[in-house]
């Protein structure tokens, strides 16, 4: 069974940047597997943030972007702000109706 | 704006059963697929299962294939998730969302409710 990879947590100062990943634990990400990216902070519903690879979902500031880096989708922060430090979820299309998110990043920012 | 709105959400004994509502308005809802998405305690979010716009189409995640079942009700702008044979690893928030779609073809989870929490204990 295909997992999906993403590292467990993470770390930016205030104003930086990072680039989160989102991989598979056999073959490579495309955009055959839309990927699309969440935030979600403790006692929240999940925020979605990116959908279809490189798609902003309304309100979402422009700091915020997908892509494919190599063989990963990822998802960048630029001038990353202290209210950004939440855990932030992908999930890939599998095939045949069936998604499956990844374990969560844990950002945090210092 | 879209709004959804779980509801039937509660304590239930280990090979109970449980029906979940997503109540949904904003927007025409015979036009969307809808999933449903659980997050246990301590853990990540879970793709559980999708729906088709018209119902028939149905897709779920392999650990709950079999025991639950999902369906929708247009005329009443309704999404559900039944629950059986509950298991303790089964408790969990559970949220609806509605699809991104760009015409026929729908995609990951774009606009989601608030979740209504499942506790499977006895």
């Amino acid at each position: 069974q295909t997992v999906v990879t993403q590292e467990p947590s993470f770390s930016v100062s205030p104003g930086g940047t990072v680039t989160l990943t989102c991989g598979l634990s056999s073959g490579s990400v495309s955009t055959s597997y839309y990927p699309s990216w969440y935030q979600q902070t403790p006692g929240q519903a999940p925020r979605t943030l990116i959908y279809i690879t490189n798609s902003r979902s309304s309100g979402v500031p422009d700091r915020f972007s997908g892509s494919i880096l190599g063989n990963k989708a990822a998802l960048t922060i630029t001038g990353a702000q202290a209210d950004d430090e939440s855990t932030y979820y992908c999930v890939l299309y599998m095939g045949s109706g069936i998604w499956v998110f990844g374990g969560g990043t844990k950002l945090t920012v210092l | 704006q879209v709004q959804l709105v779980e509801s039937g959400g509660g304590v239930v004994q280990p090979g109970g059963s449980l029906r979940l509502s997503c109540a949904a308005s904003g927007f025409t809802f015979s036009s969307y697929a809808l999933h449903w998405v659980r997050r246990a305690p301590g853990k990540g979010l879970e793709w559980v299962a999708v729906i088709s716009y018209d119902g028939s189409n149905k897709y779920y995640a392999a650990s709950v294939k079999g025991r639950f079942t999902i369906s929708r009700d247009n005329s009443k702008n309704t999404l559900y998730l039944q629950l059986s044979s509950l298991r303790a690893e089964d408790t969990a928030v559970y949220y609806c969302a509605r699809a991104y779609c760009s015409g026929p073809t729908c995609y990951s989870p774009q606009h989601w409710g608030q979740g209504t929490l499942v506790t499977v204990s006895s």
